[in-house]
């Protein structure tokens, strides 16, 4: 079965970091790429950012370029969004997707989504 | 692009037809000819599901009573009969090009 789970949110102080991983399991995970999408409380959907089957590419959204990275382990079907100088606004949960081809352009819609992970910037 | 939808609140019958409309801020047709617009649901919960690729194309094992439709900057998804299940949060989402954007959400209540 087709599975992604997300880890690694929780509460965090602004200014600080955090980092979120994406497991994938029932897939050859090399073979696509894989996106995150967040959605504050109450709020709609946000694209985040992807990163290319090989990790060959990345692009992220305005709101996040510059403080969040993203990285991969194709070794351990895991990708990684490592995201630095958090604000409020950054509350949200955390939805990785997997893209249905092997880059992220030019995608055919997302599918499957996570279940998410919660990231609330607080002090 | 921004993605424009509506209505952002539908109430709907059981049994009866309902559509939510999607406009983007440009046209969403690629350089290799495809039109990269889908729509998703959110059930209350629930993390965002497909179920239209492409316009018009039907993800696996989503009923036949949705459909989409529409070309260049103009999009709708139709339930034929709405049913109890289909409660929910609708989005459309364009991913021709980056940053890649959803509509606001179409709530469709019972």
């Amino acid at each position: 079965q087709v599975h992604l789970v997300e880890s690694g949110g929780g509460v965090v102080q602004p200014g600080r970091s955090l980092r979120l991983s994406c497991a994938a399991s029932g897939f050859t995970f090399r073979n696509y790429g894989v996106h995150w999408v967040r959605q504050a409380p109450g709020k709609g959907l946000e694209w985040v950012a992807v990163m290319w089957n090989d990790g060959s590419n990345e692009y992220y959204a305005d709101s996040v370029k510059g403080r969040f990275t993203l990285s991969r382990d194709n070794s351990k079907n895991t990708l990684y969004l490592q995201m630095n100088s958090l604000t409020a606004d950054d509350t949200a949960v955390y939805y990785c997707a997997r893209g249905r081809g092997p880059t992220g352009s030019a995608t055919p819609g997302f599918d499957p989504w996570g279940q998410g992970t919660l990231v609330t910037v607080s002090s | 692009i921004v993605m424009s939808q509506t209505p952002l609140s539908s109430p709907v019958t059981l049994g009866q037809p309902a559509s939510i409309s999607c406009r983007s801020s440009q046209s969403l047709v690629h350089s290799d000819g495809n039109t990269y617009l889908s729509w998703l649901q959110q059930r209350p919960g629930q993390p965002p599901r497909l179920l239209i690729y492409k316009i018009s194309n039907r993800f696996s094992g989503v009923p036949d009573r949705f459909s989409g439709s529409g070309a260049g900057t103009d999009f709708t998804l139709k339930i034929s009969r709405v049913e109890a299940e289909d409660v929910g949060v609708y989005y459309c989402m364009q991913s021709t090009q980056f940053p890649y954007t959803f509509g606001q959400g179409t709530k469709l209540e019972i």
